[in-house]
């Protein structure tokens, strides 16, 4: 059974980067059936999509995060990383990954929605 | 304020069929699919239907969703006390680059 587990520090300091890591278990972050997102919730708020990206490296983001946001894959590893620079108290959250599928039909890279999602990790943007 | 709209809260009282309603415009509902997501307290979002009105497997029949124009609904019938949960809509939106959207969530109460 697919699981994806967030992993990375819980608080970080205003203007620095948060780094977090997804590790995928039951199943290979390489197949060409996926890809790979994030996705945050501010305390007590709604869900927002960070940016995904491809096993080949290929990513698209949330163009108002985009001069922010790096998204990396290390396929030897099974996992994909998420940096988001210049941190401040509004990117705090609880950070998902998730794993995005298409159902079939003409699967373009915005027909990939989320399906199976981590447990979410709280990150902390305080001094 | 989030790009699709729903209604901050539902309620209804067990057996009874509520509907959650999420409002978007012609760039992401209505012209890409719709999509809903439950979030139990505490937890992560779980995919409750796909491509408007699809149910992933494992998904009670009870869970339908439909789409009309720039609109989509979400529907629960036999209403149980473990349906009470947030309830997100969500959808590609064509503008700028493109991007995932949400809704800002529901509340259902179940009473």
């Amino acid at each position: 059974q697919l699981q994806l587990q967030e992993s990375g520090p819980g608080l970080v300091k205003p203007s620095e980067t948060l780094s977090l890591t997804c590790t995928v278990s039951g199943g290979s972050i390489s197949s060409s059936s996926y890809y790979w997102g994030w996705i945050r919730q501010p305390p007590g708020k709604g869900l927002e999509w960070i940016g995904s990206i491809y096993y080949s490296g290929s990513t698209y983001y949330n163009p108002s995060l985009k001069s922010r946001v790096t998204i990396s894959v290390d396929t030897s590893k099974n996992q994909f990383s998420l940096k988001l620079s210049s941190v401040t108290a509004a990117d705090t959250a609880v950070y998902y990954c998730a794993r995005q599928y298409c159902s079939g039909g003409s699967c373009y890279y915005y027909y990939y929605y989320m399906d199976v999602w981590g447990k979410g990790t709280t990150v902390t943007v305080s001094s | 304020q989030s790009v699709l709209t729903q209604p901050p809260s539902a309620s209804g009282t067990p057996g009874q069929r509520v509907t959650i309603s999420c409002s978007g415009s012609s760039s992401n509902i209505g012209s890409n699919y719709v999509y809903w997501y439950q979030q139990l307290p505490g937890t992560a979002p779980k995919l409750l239907i796909y491509r408007n009105n699809q149910r992933p497997s494992g998904v009670p029949d009870r869970f339908s969703g439909s789409k009309s124009g720039t609109s989509a609904s979400l529907a629960i019938s036999g209403l149980r006390s473990e349906d009470e949960a947030d309830y997100y809509c969500a959808a590609w939106d064509d503008s700028l680059s493109g991007l995932w959207v949400f809704g800002g969530g529901t509340k259902l109460t179940v009473l």
